[in-house]
């Protein structure tokens, strides 16, 4: 069955580093999304990317963030400087069609 | 704007008992809503979802869960309960059928099952 894998599983990280999630979607989906959860947080969307482009982002998702297709496989979340409250679990979505995201396994960052 | 509200922080059931997990919606849209389990260090995976077809949803490992558009709900339940529900369940609900809507998560419910 395909399924999103995100790399690292566990990522730690000085504050004020730069950081790179990298996420592999399911190969015939379209639509891409980071999300993150922090401790005892509920799920919050970051970003979402359409067409090699983004498509909408939240508050959270400031100058700090980017993201990238670089390929026609990979989707990565870079943290240009990483924060103590940048720790959390960094989830990777696809979906083929609206709504229905698949979920990677996530990306533990703790920032020390 | 769209949001859920997960009634129940936490639910605890004994083995072999209906499991009912609770959630209401607010969307100013006819919205898509679904249910996401995540178990303990693993990812989010996807039980069930509504889409403005069928009002009852059936999903994976037995779960369904009732559209109700009259009292905005959309209850996730299992008419028997197995040690491996245990797990958090988020409710979520996303935008109108167009565009690349996000989801937005509820705060969860975590589920314990009684031996």
């Amino acid at each position: 069955e395909p399924e999103v894998t995100q790399t690292p599983s566990h990522q730690v990280t000085q504050m004020g580093q730069e950081v790179i999630l990298r996420c592999v979607p399911i190969s015939n989906h379209l639509y891409f999304y980071w999300y993150r959860q922090i401790l005892g947080q509920k799920v919050e969307f970051l970003v979402s990317f359409y067409n090699n482009e983004i498509s909408e982002k939240s508050e959270i998702f400031d100058d700090q963030f980017s993201v990238e297709r670089p390929d026609g496989s990979n989707f990565t979340l870079k943290i240009r400087s990483t924060k103590l409250e940048d720790s959390a679990m960094y989830f990777c979505a696809s979906s083929e069609r609206i709504g229905e995201a698949f979920f990677g396994q996530g990306t533990r960052l703790t920032v020390v | 704007a769209q949001s859920v509200t997960q009634l129940d922080s936490h639910v605890s059931v004994s083995e072999g008992t209906p499991v009912l997990l609770r959630c209401n919606y607010s969307s100013s849209y006819s919205p898509s809503l679904f249910w996401y389990v995540q178990h303990p260090n693993k990812g989010l995976q996807l039980l069930l979802k509504y889409t403005s077809a069928a009002t009852l949803v059936k999903g994976i490992n037995g779960f369904e869960a009732e559209f109700k558009k009259s009292e905005t709900s959309f209850h996730l339940t299992k008419p028997s309960a197995h040690m491996s529900d245990a797990a958090e369940y988020f409710c979520v609900v996303s935008g109108p059928n167009f565009g690349n809507e996000k989801l937005t998560f509820g705060t969860g419910t975590r589920l314990t099952i009684i031996p």
